[in-house]
């Protein structure tokens, strides 16, 4: 089945600095990366996502680029703010399993003052 | 937006009893839903999925006598964890896929199950 690794487990950054989460993917076939950020105690928020089709993906502050070949895809948050301080989880879709979302271990990203 | 709720938000019960969690589509009919344990600070661990009128596909290790799933229409998929025990203490999340063409699943707020 699917396997999703993710690093870094923690990341500390400067506000206003960037900050880049990297993962890969184990199942050739999946096709559909979301990024989710979780807050402490509470639900995992969508904040972008990917599909297989398209190389890199930007909304706003927040850009995704898909390397299918190499089998990995990150997550880039320019300009950070405290408020981005939260676990983020990637995460890969196997085409083949009616969809369901495998997550990466997760990221903790603390924006300092 | 689509709207997933779950209730309880979180539940204390005795070891041995268990426990249902009801999670629901408020505003759009989820073909499939799937269900998530998160312990502390760890990743969400998929344990099975949850189709509208046909039995759970279950991940391997997940105990399907143990943790029974009902998906009995639409809008609504049940969680029983049955005969409860303090290893089984976790945070439990549902998420909903609205129809079969698109990838996008809508997450539920969890429920925070703790058993003594």
């Amino acid at each position: 089945g699917e396997n999703v690794e993710q690093h870094p487990s923690t990341l500390s950054v400067q506000e206003g600095d960037s900050a880049v989460i990297k993962c890969t993917y184990s199942d050739s076939a999946s096709n559909y990366f979301p990024w989710y950020k979780q807050e402490l105690g509470k639900r995992p928020q969508l904040i972008i996502d990917i599909r297989s089709n398209v190389g890199e993906k930007k909304d706003q502050r927040i850009a995704v680029t898909l390397n299918k070949t190499a089998k990995h895809f990150s997550l880039h948050i320019t300009e950070t703010q405290p408020e981005d301080s939260a676990v983020y989880f990637c995460a890969a879709s196997p085409y083949s399993s009616a969809s369901k979302i495998i997550f990466g271990s997760g990221t903790r990203l603390s924006i300092r003052p | 937006g689509a709207v997933v709720s779950q209730h309880p938000s979180w539940v204390i019960c005795k070891s041995g009893t268990s426990v249902k969690i009801e999670c629901r589509s408020l505003d759009f009919q989820a073909t499939t839903m799937f269900w998530y344990r998160q312990f502390p600070k760890q990743s969400l661990m998929l344990m099975a999925t949850s189709n509208e009128g046909s039995k759970a596909t279950y991940e391997q290790g997940v105990e399907k006598d143990k943790f029974l799933i009902n998906h009995a229409s639409l809008t609504l998929s049940t969680l029983t964890v049955t005969s409860a025990h303090p290893e089984d203490s976790s945070f439990y999340i549902c998420s909903a896929r609205a129809g079969v063409i698109t990838d996008t699943q809508y997450f539920g707020p969890g429920t925070r199950l703790t058993v003594l």
